[in-house]
């Protein structure tokens, strides 16, 4: 059974460019969160996916966007990257019902 | 953005000796989640409490959920140097709801 998978590992980047990032959930899971995690510091929840909809948006801003797909995967859109996008990026996929959030590895940003 | 209050923020510990690490919130959760999280990996689930005053243990690890709803706290006991990593706890609302993390606790253990 495999687990959350992401794609890319790693990603360079330069300022001004976009990027998207890749989510595949855990079997069975419908539901999609993304978090961003700087150096040092704890994940920041950026939104959350349900039934191809945005259900809950953090405080990031309109240059981040996200999409899910009918079987459940999700991407990460960046526009007009900025060096402070440098981070881990970590998708987590749940049940709708349930508490328990399952991470990925995580794709690691860096913007030059 | 919101972060729960985790201490200590690192430990440096002997191998053998027991770990206590706490987290505190000023607003409710109810359901708390610790994790850990290892170098270039993502968080890994340790235990999920649901109910205040709740004591789950998952083999070495024991944490509890407070009695006010607004902290918890994690033990782990004669550590081993796997133990490594940052321990996160997270709090939830509701199911569905987002995650609100602390902003971890670095364990080193000295074998």
């Amino acid at each position: 059974d495999a687990g959350v998978t992401q794609s890319p590992t790693h990603l360079i980047k330069t300022r001004g460019q976009q990027v998207t990032l890749r989510c595949s959930p855990k079997s069975g899971h419908d539901t999609v969160s993304w978090y961003q995690q700087a150096l040092g510091q704890g994940p920041q929840f950026i939104f959350q996916y349900y039934e191809e909809e945005e259900r809950q948006r953090g405080n990031f801003p309109d240059r981040f966007s996200g999409h899910q797909f009918p079987n459940y995967s999700s991407e990460l859109n960046v526009n007009a990257l900025l060096l402070g996008d440098s981070a881990l990026y970590l998708c987590a996929s749940s049940l709708a019902s349930d508490e328990k959030l399952f991470f990925g590895s995580g794709t690691q940003l860096s913007v030059l | 953005g919101q972060q729960l209050n985790q201490s200590p923020q690192s430990m440096f510990i002997q191998e053998g000796e027991d770990v206590s690490m706490n987290c505190t919130s000023s607003s409710i959760f109810n359901t708390w989640l610790w994790y850990k999280q290892d170098p270039g990996e993502g968080p890994v689930l340790l235990i999920a409490l649901y109910k205040a005053g709740e004591l789950t243990s998952n083999g070495r690890l024991t944490a509890q959920f407070g009695i006010t709803r607004k902290d918890s706290f994690l033990n782990i006991s004669a550590s081993i140097p796997s133990d490594v990593g940052i321990y996160f706890c997270a709090g939830l609302r509701y199911a569905g709801n987002m995650l609100t993390f602390g902003g971890g606790t670095r364990l080193m253990v000295k074998p």
